[in-house]
């Protein structure tokens, strides 16, 4: 059975970093491109960031460019997401999910296996 | 204002069907790309009902479906039960924003 396990979030100031984790099991991490996304308090769905298989490729929504990096351990069966300079807008539900590639023309990949998420929130 | 729009809420009594709308435009539902379903209960993992605009990943039951036509996509629920009480979130490709993108969720509350 698949299971991502968050955790890492909590409280924290503006300015502040917080560093998540995702452990991953019943699938092998190394064949999937992975994703955190996140749910703000009273508004939707956005994806963060994504990383290819080996780490070779990343990808950031712009509004965390320069500020939070996705990171993977295969081995360790992990996925990371530290987050530094936080914002206030940067409070919500933090998840990761698995992804499916997007394979030919007008396919859209998708997140087959999400975690329950882990709750950050950002607040003087 | 999300590029997909979904409606904010919808309701049914038990057993009866409902509908959740998701429209965009020419630069992603209308342009051909996929759309995929989510369902997120409260204290649970979210969860792909729809992918690919009409598939159902194993262990989705079929009283849930997903159509496509022009620049919209439909979730259709039938026989509803009180256990389908979540949000639903529809998900896209936007060329013009060259990103994924989510709609801004419908509530769906059984009555």
């Amino acid at each position: 059975e698949v299971q991502l396990v968050e955790s890492g979030g909590g409280l924290v100031q503006p300015g502040g970093s917080l560093r998540l984790s995702c452990a991953a099991s019943g699938f092998t991490l190394s064949h999937n491109w992975m994703s955190w996304l996140r749910r703000a308090p009273g508004k939707g769905l956005e994806w963060v960031a994504n990383i290819r298989q080996d780490g070779s490729d990343i990808y950031y929504v712009d509004s965390v460019k320069g500020r939070f990096t996705i990171s993977r351990d295969n081995a360790r069966n992990s996925l990371y997401l530290q987050m530094n300079s936080l914002r206030v807008e940067d409070t919500g539900v933090y998840y990761c999910a698995r992804e499916i590639a997007a394979a030919g023309r007008g396919e859209v990949r998708r997140f087959d296996y999400w975690g329950q998420g882990t709750l950050v929130t950002v607040s003087s | 204002q999300s590029v997909l729009t979904q409606p904010p809420s919808v309701s049914g009594a038990p057993g009866q069907r409902v509908t959740v709308s998701c429209t965009g435009s020419s630069s992603n539902i209308g342009a051909g790309y996929d759309v995929h379903w989510y369902q997120l209960l409260p204290g649970t993992a979210p969860k792909l009902l729809i992918y690919g605009n009409s598939n159902r990943p194993s262990g989705v039951p079929d009283r849930f479906s997903g159509s496509k036509s022009g620049t919209s996509a439909s979730l259709a629920i039938t026989g509803l039960q009180a256990e389908d009480e979540a949000d639903y979130y529809c998900q896209s490709y936007d060329s013009s924003l060259s990103d994924v993108l989510f709609g801004g969720g419908t509530k769906l509350t059984v009555l």
